[in-house]
């Protein structure tokens, strides 16, 4: 079982919908992140936070949003997204920044029509 | 970007038979981690590898780093039904950094 909860797991929104993803951790983790990962293909790292402030985001299109709201949850909102954007969205978290084990949720399955 | 290569794609092999995939970069690491997928779920975290030619094992699985930190494998000795998965390498370039790039993983399935 992971520690990591997302929600929802399912999401199926049109072109024209907002909606978001959510992820909560009580490991007391300072560092979250949000994976994309098509069909039979490695998780992509879209964004990393580190102490609730983005440190990393990986050149992904305005479409996706992130947010660190406290050290604990972290959001993923979703405007206008391509049926190209349908696919799990991962949300992890590591003790801290550097190099220490990421641990994964059951992730989002999202799709896009 | 970094790449992370992974080979190979896919293996199926008869239950009881031993199985290795092999993680390759063309750059120095700074560590590298290995995951396991179940179909349908989540990357699961294995094991983290750091120092220059490292070998760590975890029962029947025994995980290598290469000495020069540029590449990594995993072998299963008497593969079991429960082995089934995709397995990802995952690499750190940068000491300090956190955004792992994952291989392109290798799909094992098991033969009973």
């Amino acid at each position: 079982d992971t520690e990591v909860t997302q929600t929802p797991k399912h999401l199926v929104m049109g072109m024209t919908n907002k909606k978001s993803l959510k992820c909560e951790q009580h490991m007391g983790h300072r560092a979250m992140y949000w994976y994309k990962q098509k069909a039979k293909k490695p998780p992509e790292l879209m964004f990393v936070y580190s102490y609730e402030k983005l440190s990393i985001n990986e050149s992904v299109p305005s479409r996706f949003s992130p947010e660190c709201p406290n050290s604990s949850l972290l959001n993923l909102h979703l405007h206008a997204l391509q049926p190209e954007d349908s696919a799990l969205y991962l949300c992890a978290s590591s003790q801290w920044v550097t190099g220490n084990t990421i641990y994964f949720g059951e992730g989002s399955w999202l799709t896009v029509v | 970007g970094q790449q992370v290569m992974q080979i190979p794609q896919y293996q199926h092999v008869q239950e009881g038979e031993d199985f290795t995939t092999y993680c390759n970069s063309s750059t120095t690491l700074s560590n590298i981690q290995w995951y396991k997928q179940r179909p349908g779920g989540h990357p699961v975290f294995l094991i983290q590898l750091v120092k220059s030619g490292e070998v760590k094992k975890q029962k029947r699985l025994t995980f290598q780093f290469g000495e020069a930190k540029k590449n990594s494998s995993l072998h299963i000795t008497a593969t079991q039904t429960t082995d089934v998965g995709t397995y990802f390498c995952a690499a750190l370039y940068q000491t300090g950094a956190n955004n792992l790039f994952f291989g392109t993983g290798t799909r094992l399935t098991v033969i009973p």
